[in-house]
């Protein structure tokens, strides 16, 4: 079974941009989780989508925003890039989302400039 | 206020030894704990998992260890191997509020010295 996959791998944009960042997650899994990592702040939850509806949501501005398909596969919009938005951008899926096991993609690095 | 706290930055330990990393929580609701491995720019990777109805997980080299009481947990690497080297992570979440949202640990750099 293929893992989860991210696209592109790397991207670097200039401050004010705007940034969409791609996830297809596991075959049959239905929840898209997304995490920025950095490192002061470590790993920290963005949002999670599940059958094409945000469930969840972490404490993140509204510049960041995301999406599902009916396929389950999900992208994540930043507008209006920061400096601080520079960070490890890692998707995760799982079956339901609900206390079960996620398994996350190899993420994307994003550089602001 | 951080609900998974790892209290060790790092750890070294010698190969063929055992590496203890530990983990405490805050929340009473976690129901599910799970340990990460992570090595440099890439994603983290699913080690160990387990439900707040067992005290312990085996899987190989890797054992979980729950403490409900003391809202502790620890994973066990016995022996421990050189390749081991990388940040684990150590995750909460619980079934009633926080779908879709694992609450991570600052995380451990675990060093094995051959």
């Amino acid at each position: 079974k293929a893992g989860v996959t991210q696209t592109p791998r790397y991207l670097i944009k200039t401050r004010g941009q705007q940034v969409t960042l791609s996830c297809s997650p596991i075959s049959g899994h239905r929840s898209v989780s997304w995490y920025q990592q950095t490192p002061g702040q470590g790993l920290q939850f963005l949002f999670e989508y599940f059958s094409e509806t945000q469930r969840n949501k972490g404490n993140f501005p509204g510049r960041f925003s995301g999406r599902q398909f009916s396929n389950s596969r999900s992208e994540m919009n930043v507008s209006t890039l920061e400096l601080g938005d520079s960070a490890l951008y890692l998707c995760a899926s799982s079956l339901t989302g609900n206390s079960d096991t996620q398994y996350f993609g190899p993420g994307t690095r994003l550089t602001v400039l | 206020d951080q609900q998974v706290k790892q209290n060790s930055p790092s750890l070294s330990v010698q190969e063929g030894r055992i590496s203890i990393l530990n983990c405490d929580y805050t929340n009473s609701m976690f129901d599910y704990f799970l340990w990460y491995k992570k090595y440099p720019a890439e994603g983290p990777t699913f080690l160990i998992s387990i439900s707040s109805i067992k005290d312990k997980n085996e899987d190989g080299r890797f054992t979980v260890f729950l403490n409900k009481s003391a809202k502790h947990l620890s994973l066990h690497i016995v022996p421990s191997q050189p390749g081991d080297s990388a940040v684990y992570f150590c995750a909460a979440s619980d079934s009633g509020g926080s779908q879709g949202n694992l609450i991570f640990g600052k995380g451990t750099k675990l060093s094995v010295k051959p």
